[in-house]
């Protein structure tokens, strides 16, 4: 079946530091890739997504690129903020699946 | 638009207890998930109705049961509270089975 696996945290940055969180899958087809964030108290937000191949998903600062070759999808941001601090789930959603399919997240803590 | 609400935010109940939680999706949206997410366990599928019926189910005990109501407004009930269903509620709404979903910000539940 359909497999997300993140990297563990925490990851433990200071500020303006550069981020990689690590994401690989299996999956049948050709699934669309996600990325959420859920900050504290809170319930997930959709940050960024692809839906096929060399797709690089945007937003915030924040990218990933689709790379199939590699089954991986990692998210990466150039400069991290203390307000990025949050848990951050990488999920696929294959086409044989209306479920999507959501790795155990990482913690991502930024100091000042 | 307005994003996903549910209600209410917090909860403390006692064992043996049932409740019930309430998840307005976005306007238009006629796909309603919901999810249990615990330290422990991370995220997990309960189910997710689509036009009133229920189109899958996860892993959980029938205690665990919901609906779907004509505007889309979904509910989920926990018969017999146990106190390992202490838990962040989660609903998600998308516009059409197997499409981008988007998430509430939860009912966390505690069972005494």
């Amino acid at each position: 079946g359909d497999s997300v696996t993140q990297m563990e945290g925490p990851v433990t940055l200071s500020e303006e530091a550069f981020l990689t969180i690590n994401c690989t899958y299996t999956a049948t087809g050709y699934p669309s890739l996600f990325w959420y964030v859920q900050y504290p108290g809170e319930g997930l937000q959709l940050l960024l997504k692809a839906t096929k191949a060399d797709d690089k998903g945007s937003n915030k600062g924040f990218e990933a690129t689709y790379r199939k070759e590699t089954t991986s999808f990692h998210l990466e941001k150039g400069s991290v903020q203390v307000s990025d601090s949050a848990v951050y789930f990488c999920a696929l959603q294959s086409g044989g699946s209306y479920i999507p399919t959501f790795g155990r997240g990482t913690s991502l803590i930024v100091h000042p | 638009k307005a994003g996903v609400t549910q209600t209410p935010r917090y909860l403390i109940k006692t064992r043996g207890q049932q409740v019930t939680l309430s998840c307005s999706p976005i306007s238009g949206h006629r796909s309603v998930s919901w999810y249990q997410q615990t330290p422990g366990q991370g995220l997990q599928f309960l189910f997710e109705y689509f036009s009133e019926t229920q189109r899958n189910k996860g892993n959980f005990p029938g205690r665990f049961s919901g609906r779907q109501f004509s505007n889309s407004r979904s509910e989920m009930n926990v018969s017999t509270l146990e106190l390992g269903d202490s838990a962040l509620y989660l609903c998600a709404s998308s516009l059409m089975k197997g499409e981008t979903q988007y998430f509430g910000p939860g009912t966390r539940l505690l069972v005494l």
